[in-house]
């Protein structure tokens, strides 16, 4: 069965700094991964996605994130965090089951420091 | 285009009082969604259809019943509401992967749901 998990729930970055969100998923094929992000009081937009083909994926808003078969990761980076980063970020993985069934990790919370 | 749309965005019902969620998308999507999220639980999957006329139980179904009589209309009910049901509650529509390849999902801003 599928499985996602994000080992912080929380975490704190001063303005400028980089940004690494951890992702590890569980799933028997290769996955479809994907990271979203949710503003306060907002539903959740996509960021970026990976189908296949390279490994690094360029998203909105200056994110990144990278997919590791060996490490069984996708991990979410932004070189440079703005203050307007600051929201919840879930980690989500897909198959193709009867439907497109996405299941979502529990989300890391990002907060950022002036 | 509005995109997903929820309504109502706020609503607090008593135990045992009954209520719909009403969910429109006019991207065309097939496929629409209908999720819960509690506290340190992401999104957990309640019911889903994969077009007009069909519903299927996703992950935590019980308590609720959905309907999607229009393709653009996905429909949540709670017969007999719960304090366990007090959660947010969010709906969510994508294409399919066998017809475009990709199958991302568009949000709606979620409707805050209080069962006393």
């Amino acid at each position: 069965a599928q499985s996602v998990t994000q080992p912080d729930i929380h975490i704190t970055v001063s303005e400028g700094a980089s940004l690494e969100l951890r992702c590890n998923y569980s799933y028997g094929a290769t996955p479809y991964l994907f990271w979203y992000v949710q503003s306060p009081g907002q539903g959740l937009q996509l960021l970026l996605k990976y189908f296949s083909g390279d490994t690094l994926v360029q998203g909105i808003k200056g994110f990144e994130a990278e997919f590791k078969r060996s490490q069984s990761s996708f991990n979410l980076r932004k070189p440079s965090v703005h203050w307007s980063d600051a929201a919840e970020y879930f980690c989500a993985v897909g198959a193709k089951t009867s439907y497109d069934k996405v299941i979502f990790g529990p989300g890391t919370s990002l907060s950022v420091i002036p | 285009n509005a995109g997903v749309t929820q309504t109502p965005k706020f609503r607090v019902l008593k135990t045992g009082q009954s209520m719909t969620l009403l969910c429109a998308q006019d991207m065309n999507h097939e496929y629409m969604y209908w999720y819960r999220q509690d506290p340190g639980m992401g999104l957990r999957l309640i019911h889903y259809s994969v077009g007009e006329g069909t519903t299927a139980k996703g992950e935590v179904p019980d308590g609720y019943n959905v309907s999607r009589l229009k393709k653009q209309n996905f429909l949540l009910g709670l017969e007999s509401a719960a304090p366990s049901q007090t959660s947010v509650y969010f709906c969510a529509s994508s294409y399919s992967l066998r017809t475009s390849g990709s199958y991302e999902q568009y949000f709606g801003p979620g409707t805050r749901l209080t069962v006393t």
